[in-house]
């Protein structure tokens, strides 16, 4: 069965563009999560969709929001990029249930220059 | 402040013997523990979960122990293997539905042939 899709897998963006990212789950997975992974910082939650719900969010500013489609593909968007946006975003998705942990997609390598 | 740690950066194994990482944390209301492993330009894949109620998980060759009253869980892995040379990341939530990880920085393990 396919995997967790996130396109696009490579971005370059200029300060204060902004940007959408999105990420279509496994058949079947309702739960859709969005992580920023850094060098500095590892993997940080960003938030959690479920049903087109945010069901939870991390610490993160309002620039970072997302949405959660009818069919459960998500997208992330960024707007007023800043340097330090850069990084990998990754998409999570998930039955539901705990036992079965989370499936990764590949990641968004985002660069703002 | 980190509420997950892994202070170990990198671990080195010899093939065949047994990997130890280790994940410490600081939040008392975690009751929810997954490992995951990632090789580079990969998204992370699942490993192992852990729920607060047990202190040990096992599968294949991959067990994860929790001692709760140490805030402490490791990951062992017997016997080790070449293709099991990735970084680790250990992950802890608190909420119910099981979301909003907390993810460590990861130990970069590099199992020797």
């Amino acid at each position: 069965k396919a995997g967790v899709t996130q396109t696009p897998r490579y971005l370059i963006k200029t300060r204060g563009q902004q940007v959408t990212l999105s990420c279509s789950p496994i058949s079947g997975h309702r739960s859709v999560s969005w992580y920023q992974q850094t060098p500095g910082q590892g993997l940080q939650f960003l938030f959690e969709y479920f049903s087109e719900t945010q069901r939870n969010k991390g610490n993160f500013p309002g620039r970072f929001s997302g949405r959660q489609f009818s069919n459960s593909r998500s997208e992330m968007n960024v707007s007023t990029l800043e340097l330090g946006d850069s990084a990998l975003y990754l998409c999570a998705t998930s039955m539901g249930g705990l036992n079965y942990g989370y499936t990764f997609g590949s990641g968004t390598r985002l660069t703002v220059v | 402040d980190q509420q997950v740690k892994q202070n170990s950066p990198s671990l080195s194994v010899q093939e065949g013997r047994i990997s130890i990482l280790n994940c410490d944390y600081t939040n008392s209301m975690f009751d929810y523990f997954l490992w995951y492993k990632k090789y580079p330009a990969e998204g992370p894949t699942f490993l192992i979960s852990i729920s607060s109620i047990k202190d040990k998980n096992e599968d294949g060759r991959f067990t994860v122990f929790l001692n709760k009253s140490a805030k402490h869980l490791s990951l062992h892995i017997v016997p080790s293997q070449p293709g099991d040379s990735a970084v680790y990341f250990c992950a802890a939530s608190a909420d119910s539905y099981g979301q909003n990880f907390v993810f460590g920085p990861g130990t970069r393990l590099s199992v020797l042939p």
